[in-house]
């Protein structure tokens, strides 16, 4: 199965400040990404697919970007409401399979 | 209103089997792929099963395969997730989630609340 390395597993971001996160592939899975952000108690919510594609609703402070083998999730401007944990989901293949989670916090 | 519930989740000792459902609304289900993804406690997302609109592609993550098995009732608007040989390895918070598209090889724009699996002795 693919892997997917999200670094870093966690970071302490002040408000305002631009956040990004990567997401690493094993193999190369085109732009077959999703970006994912979960809150303590809640199922995930879909913010990104396709690797740079912003779903409806989702603040334009979020973007994606990448091919291939490495994506990036930007959070160009960090809000309290942001604190939760992200994960990156590649679906290039039939055996689907997320990254390890990067757990965002305020300071 | 989109919604997805899941049930049949509970406390199950090892090696016993257990059936997860997952109700759907507010789409036409026949239209696409469904998922089940699992969250062990304090852990990350793990990808368990897909199935596509008519059941004809599934798929499986090695932990799981040959032990679980998806399927869907597109004329009860319904989920399943049969599991067998359970091992405390499975206890877990079970999403049902709802694909973009047709088959199973895609995101999951929709998620249900979820149901807890613990199995022990």
């Amino acid at each position: 199965a693919i892997q997917l390395t999200q670094s870093p597993s966690s970071l302490s971001a002040s408000v305002g400040d631009r956040v990004t996160i990567t997401c690493r592939a094993s193999q190369g899975i085109s732009s077959a990404l999703a970006w994912y952000q979960q809150k303590p108690g809640t199922p995930p919510k879909l913010l990104i697919y396709d690797a740079s594609s912003l779903k409806s609703g989702v603040p334009s402070r979020f973007s994606g970007s990448g091919f291939g083998t490495d994506f990036t999730l930007t959070i160009s401007s960090l809000q309290p409401e942001d604190s939760a944990t992200y994960y990156c989901q590649q679906f290039n293949s039939d055996r689907l399979t997320f990254g390890g989670g990067t757990k965002v916090e305020i300071k | 209103e989109v919604q997805l519930v899941e049930s049949g989740g509970g406390l199950v000792q090892p090696g016993r089997s257990l059936r997860l459902s997952c109700a759907v609304s507010g789409f036409t289900f026949d239209d696409y792929a469904m998922h089940w993804v699992r969250q062990a406690p304090g852990k990350g997302l793990e990808w368990v099963s897909g199935i596509s609109w008519n059941s004809g592609s599934r798929g499986y993550a090695d932990s799981v395969e040959g032990r679980f098995t998806i399927s869907r009732d597109n004329a009860k608007n319904s989920l399943y997730l049969q599991m067998n040989s359970l091992g405390a390895e499975d206890t877990a918070f079970y999403y049902c989630a709802k694909s973009n598209g047709f088959y199973y090889y895609s995101y999951m724009d929709v998620w249900g609340k979820g149901t807890t699996v613990t199995v022990s002795s």
